[in-house]
């Protein structure tokens, strides 16, 4: 049974489209995250929720909506794909946010625009 | 600005040693230091963390060790495994009412047998 889940794990896409990524957390965790991992495979910090609520939004393009229907679940819709979004995604968790609790990830989502 | 540095983007250890991963840092605001490990295709699994008020933890094979004046700490895995093989990330993070990890590029581990 998978902690925080993905999907999809592999997505191939066009320029210009618009593209939806899944995350679910299954550990009861009032906070979610979006990291992506670029080509020099740094691990840099999107978004954070905190039950429901935007709590971190680290200078991303606002191509990038996240959206969390519900504690368990956040979202990333990206509208209008460049080729600099190519990329690994990783959604994690943690139980409340506070500084010192350790994240859980998921397993990613490759994210490769044509 | 890379605020969380891991010099050595690889290191090989023969199987049954002692394997040092280091990490250094540059904000002196962060107080929660974690080191992460990766194998391919998956994400990251946590495997130890400190904080800055302690300068080393423990838990099974794997210490962790913290120089605060430095701004350094240190993964230790004694003793190595082929299981051990991966990437391992240093992170951290300062408080700041919401948890926000700093990652290092990470350093590929290699355990010979």
């Amino acid at each position: 049974d998978t902690a925080v889940s993905q999907t999809p794990k592999y997505l191939v896409t066009q320029m210009g489209n618009d593209k939806s990524i899944k995350c679910e957390q299954n550990l009861g965790h009032d906070t979610m995250y979006w990291y992506k991992q670029d080509s020099k495979k740094f691990l840099k910090i999107m978004f954070s929720y905190n039950n429901k609520e935007l709590i971190i939004n680290e200078t991303v393009p606002n191509r990038f909506s996240p959206k969390s229907p519900d504690k368990a679940h956040l979202n990333l819709h990206i509208n209008s794909l460049e080729l600099g979004d190519s990329a690994v995604y990783f959604c994690a968790s943690s139980q409340d946010g506070a500084s010192n609790q350790p994240q859980h990830f998921g397993d990613g989502t490759r994210l490769s625009i044509l | 600005d890379q605020q969380v540095k891991q010099n050595s983007p690889s290191l090989s250890v023969q199987e049954g040693r002692i394997s040092i991963l280091n990490c250094d840092y540059t904000n002196s605001m962060f107080d929660y230091f974690l080191w992460y490990k990766k194998y391919p295709a998956e994400g990251p699994t946590f495997l130890i963390s400190i904080s800055s008020i302690k300068d080393k933890n423990e838990d099974g094979r794997f210490t962790v060790f913290l120089n605060k004046s430095a701004k350094h700490l240190s993964l230790h895995i004694v003793p190595s495994q082929p299981g051990d093989s991966a990437v391992y990330f240093c992170a951290a993070s300062a408080d700041q009412g919401a948890q926000k990890l700093v990652f290092g590029q990470g350093t590929r581990l290699t355990i010979n047998p």
